[in-house]
């Protein structure tokens, strides 16, 4: 089983849909969680941070839920700009521990058509 | 301009000869990381450096090294490159001065082809 696994996708959605995906972790010692964006052949950018207690940041919505072991995001009022592959990443040890390995999902795709 | 550069960006190869991808950020960064994306895969992590002289391998280091003589830069080394390791290669760095997590930045990437 992989460490971060996400559906890949591709959504397709049109331009003002609410969409969102999950994405499930294997280590319940995971202490860090990230959506980032990665535009084709581009690098990635941090999007957000997931905290325990949920974050917003405009559109986007983010939610841990560490019970069931995933991340959620979630995009209101979708935009074509929003057309990207959204990468899930979790981070398994402290900050400073030796074990700073950070694991990325393969990312989910998404596509919004006008 | 805060950055993370990658030399080259495109590299073609054949098996076998020797090759060093740079990597250099401007931002004073204590960590710096270096990652593989294939399809299907997502990124994987080849190593990582939490200072100067300090270096540690990541879930796929076979057929790679890294150095870290100096904050800014961590060159990648293919010592004998192979058809597999045809990749898109990205570095990226963060700071170490808070206690949470900070952004990585990444780099362009660098697209290798191996024949």
């Amino acid at each position: 089983r992989k460490e971060v696994e996400q559906d890949p996708g591709p959504f397709n959605v049109p331009e003002g849909a609410t969409v969102a995906f999950n994405c499930t972790y294997s280590n319940s010692a995971s202490q860090s969680f990230f959506w980032y964006r990665q535009d084709c052949r581009k690098e990635p950018k941090l999007l957000m941070s997931v905290y325990s207690s949920g974050n917003e940041d405009g559109r986007f919505t983010a939610q841990l839920n560490r019970a069931s072991q995933y991340i959620s995001l979630l995009i209101r009022d979708s935009k074509l700009s929003d057309s990207a592959t959204y990468l899930c990443v979790v981070s398994p040890g402290p900050r400073y521990s030796s074990a700073s390995k950070i694991i990325f999902g393969s990312g989910t795709r998404l596509s919004i058509r006008p | 301009e805060a950055q993370v550069t990658q030399n080259p960006r495109y590299l073609i190869t054949v098996t076998g000869k020797k090759l060093t991808v740079t990597c250099s950020q401007n931002m004073n960064h204590e960590y710096m990381s270096w990652y593989r994306q294939d399809p299907g895969l997502g990124l994987r992590q080849i190593y990582y450096s939490m200072n100067v002289e300090v270096t540690d391998k990541g879930d796929v280091p076979e057929g790679y090294k890294v150095s870290r003589k100096e904050k800014r830069n961590f060159p990648l080394i293919l010592e004998s490159p192979s058809p597999n390791q045809t990749s898109l290669y990205f570095c990226a760095s963060s700071s170490l001065l808070s206690l949470s997590y900070n952004e990585q930045f990444f780099g362009p990437g660098t697209r290798l082809t191996v024949l």
